[in-house]
């Protein structure tokens, strides 16, 4: 069966520090990989999908990157955090194109900048 | 902006009773899908409904989808105390490779 791992749980960051949050997918070749934040009592708002190794597309300009060095593996990035990146970070993926099947998501990453 | 909206955004209502969500959308879409969230975690997809569809179930879940008035809606029958948690509704544009998801229904279920 099919899992996907997030990592850190929890994290509390100074303002202008790096970030680096991880995904990975068991179970599955050649997913779609998305990222979302969440903001407290809010709905998702994408940050970044791939549909390949390499393929990143970006929703929202801001101070944060992604990477896929490999298959199954998805990486958020940002080389100096803001207080506004404090939320609710999670990852999902999908077999298909988005609206053709359903998002199975991580257990997310608690980001507090303080 | 976003593509759906949920009403309303909190919900309480007491075990056994039944719940019922509403999304409105803006543009055509292929699919609206449900999932749920409970506090601190993760989504759970919880059903499907495609463009073309009216009607599905899914255990005690019933979605309905109408799509000449862009709007679904989500019924939890003789709902449990498990049952509270976030409910959101996401939608695709047609040909999109991304879904956006709707603000949410707070959903308490009192027992």
């Amino acid at each position: 069966s099919q899992t996907i791992h997030q990592w850190p749980a929890t994290l509390v960051q100074p303002v202008g520090s790096p970030l680096s949050l991880e995904c990975t997918v068991e179970g599955t070749s050649n997913p779609n990989l998305y990222w979302y934040r969440q903001a407290a009592g809010r709905g998702l708002q994408l940050l970044f999908y791939s549909v390949g190794i390499g393929q990143i597309s970006s929703e929202v300009p801001q101070n944060l990157s992604a990477s896929r060095p490999q298959d199954r593996q998805f990486i958020l990035s940002s080389k100096k955090l803001l207080l506004s990146d404090s939320g609710f970070y999670l990852c999902a993926w999908s077999l298909r194109l988005a609206g053709d099947s359903e998002q199975y998501f991580g257990p997310g990453t608690r980001l507090t900048v303080t | 902006s976003q593509q759906g909206e949920e009403d309303p955004q909190a919900l309480s209502i007491q075990e056994g009773e039944n719940a019922t969500m509403n999304c409105s959308y803006k543009t055509s879409i292929n699919n609206l899908q449900w999932y749920r969230q409970n506090s601190g975690r993760g989504l759970v997809h919880l059903i499907l409904i495609r463009s073309n569809e009216r009607e599905k179930h899914s255990g005690r879940l019933r979605v309905t989808l109408d799509t000449s008035k862009k709007s679904s809606s989500l019924l939890i029958t003789a709902s449990r105390a498990a049952d509270t948690a976030s409910y959101f509704c996401a939608t695709d544009a047609e040909g999109a490779q991304k879904l956006v998801f709707g603000q949410g229904t707070r959903l308490t279920i009192n027992p």
